[in-house]
């Protein structure tokens, strides 16, 4: 079993509607959860970090954490074609402990 | 203009030569990371440092090192490429080891041939 498993994708959404970009893990003492975006060619930028259970909200964007399920999810409303990139969850236990990554998953956003 | 930069920004690389990939930042972080990207395999963690004068394995070690001797500077060293090598590699830092925001570099691409 991968430590951070998503979807590989592609995730295609019309433009203006919900994406939902989903992520599991596996290390339960996990403690700090980020979604970066990367556009292809490009190198990977963080655009929410989570921490506590329950939803984090910026911008277009949410971020929902469930530690007891053991899964991190990223909302995007009004998707725009300039959201079309992989998007990458990354887990770590927190404290001085390395970051993992998923494999990304790859949303297209249909104009 | 603060940030993290690699050098070189891409490369072909005959194997059995030796290679070193530079990464300089100048936002004083702590902590630096060296990972590969591969289709399909995502990112994975070489070799990272905690600190200058510290460094420690990460998930794909083999074949490559490193070394901080200080805040700014996170040299990878591939001591004698392979074609397995082949690869997208990026530099990263944060302000401290795991629980902070990572910075990438622009990316190195390799190719061992």
């Amino acid at each position: 079993q991968k430590e951070v498993e998503q979807n590989s994708g592609p995730l295609s959404v019309p433009e203006g509607a919900i994406a939902s970009l989903n992520c599991t893990y596996s290390d339960r003492v996990s403690q700090s959860f980020f979604w970066y975006r990367q556009y292809s060619g490009k190198s990977p930028e963080l655009i929410m970090s989570i921490y506590s259970n329950g939803d984090k909200e910026d911008g277009r964007f949410t971020a929902q954490l469930n530690k007891a399920s053991q899964y991190v999810s990223l909302l995007i409303r009004d998707s725009q074609p300039s959201d079309s990139a992989t998007y990458l969850c990354a887990v770590s236990r927190g404290g001085y402990q390395k970051v993992t990554f998923g494999t990304g998953t790859k949303l297209q956003v249909i104009p | 203009i603060a940030g993290i930069t690699q050098a070189p920004t891409s490369q072909i690389l005959a194997a059995g030569r030796r290679m070193t990939l530079r990464c300089t930042q100048d936002m004083r972080h702590n902590a630096m990371y060296w990972y590969r990207q591969d289709l399909g395999l995502g990112l994975r963690l070489i070799h990272y440092s905690n600190t200058a004068g510290t460094t420690g394995k990460g998930e794909v070690p083999d074949g490559y090192s490193v070394s901080r001797a200080n805040t700014d500077d996170f040299p990878l060293t591939l001591a004698s490429a392979v074609p397995s090598q082949t690869s997208v590699y990026f530099c990263a830092s944060s302000p401290s080891l795991g629980n902070t925001e990572a910075f990438f570099g622009q990316g190195t691409r390799l190719t061992v041939v």
